[in-house]
């Protein structure tokens, strides 16, 4: 089983929808984090959370929110969905107890916004 | 404005060879980096960090090299591998800006390795 699992793996929506992308964890981590993939820009930093009550807005965040549910859960909404939010959205998480540690991602979720 | 960059979008060595990817940094308080591999359909998997005390670690056939006064860092591997054909992210944080768990990518380069 992967370590960290997102859910869903693809969704096709239409604009003005909301949506919300799952993120669980069986790591152990305290530390989870919301990047979007676009073709040809790398990963950006949508928001990020170093324990559940510490919710932290990463470089693009605007036209999304997050909640973390418990130490395991982490996820991303879009309160109305518009067709520059398709992307590939990964989850990832890293060990907050020791500096400099390497941070883990799951498999994606491909979103198509008509 | 770009704080990590990698200016290859794309790589094509020979099976055996050695591939070199190379990754420049603009933000002097980078204290900390790393590379990811990503295969389709797959999220990006930690390959090999260097610290910014080090200019060089190593791990198998991966060896990342860092030089700080050009602001500067290169993954290289040896030999390459077909298996080795992925996108290789380059990412950096700053300790003093975030800590190290806020990191910044490169675009990416797609190494193919032919067999």
């Amino acid at each position: 089983d992967a370590d960290v699992t997102q859910t869903p793996r693809n969704r096709i929506t239409k604009t003005g929808k909301r949506i919300m992308l799952e993120c669980s964890q069986t790591k152990g981590h305290d530390r989870m984090y919301w990047y979007r993939q676009d073709p040809g820009l790398g990963l950006r930093l949508i928001y990020y959370s170093f324990d559940v009550k510490d919710i932290n807005k990463g470089e693009i965040s605007d036209g999304y929110s997050v909640s973390r549910q418990a130490q395991a859960k982490f996820s991303l909404s879009l309160e109305s969905a518009i067709p520059n939010q398709t992307a590939l959205y990964f989850c990832a998480t890293s060990d907050g107890l020791y500096s400099n540690q390497p941070q883990h991602f799951g498999d994606g979720t491909r979103l198509s916004i008509l | 404005d770009q704080q990590v960059k990698q200016n290859s979008p794309s790589l094509s060595v020979q099976e055996g060879r050695i591939s070199i990817l190379n990754c420049d940094y603009t933000n002097s308080m980078f204290d900390y980096f790393l590379w990811y591999k990503k295969y389709p359909a797959e999220g990006p998997t930690f390959l090999i960090s260097i610290s910014s005390i080090k200019d060089k670690n190593e791990d198998g056939r991966f060896t990342v090299f860092l030089n700080k006064s050009a602001k500067h860092l290169s993954l290289h591997i040896v030999p390459s591998q077909p298996g080795d054909s992925a996108v290789y992210f380059c990412a950096a944080s700053a300790q003093a800006q975030g800590g190290s768990e806020k990191l910044v990518f490169g675009k990416g380069t797609k190494l193919t390795v032919n067999p």
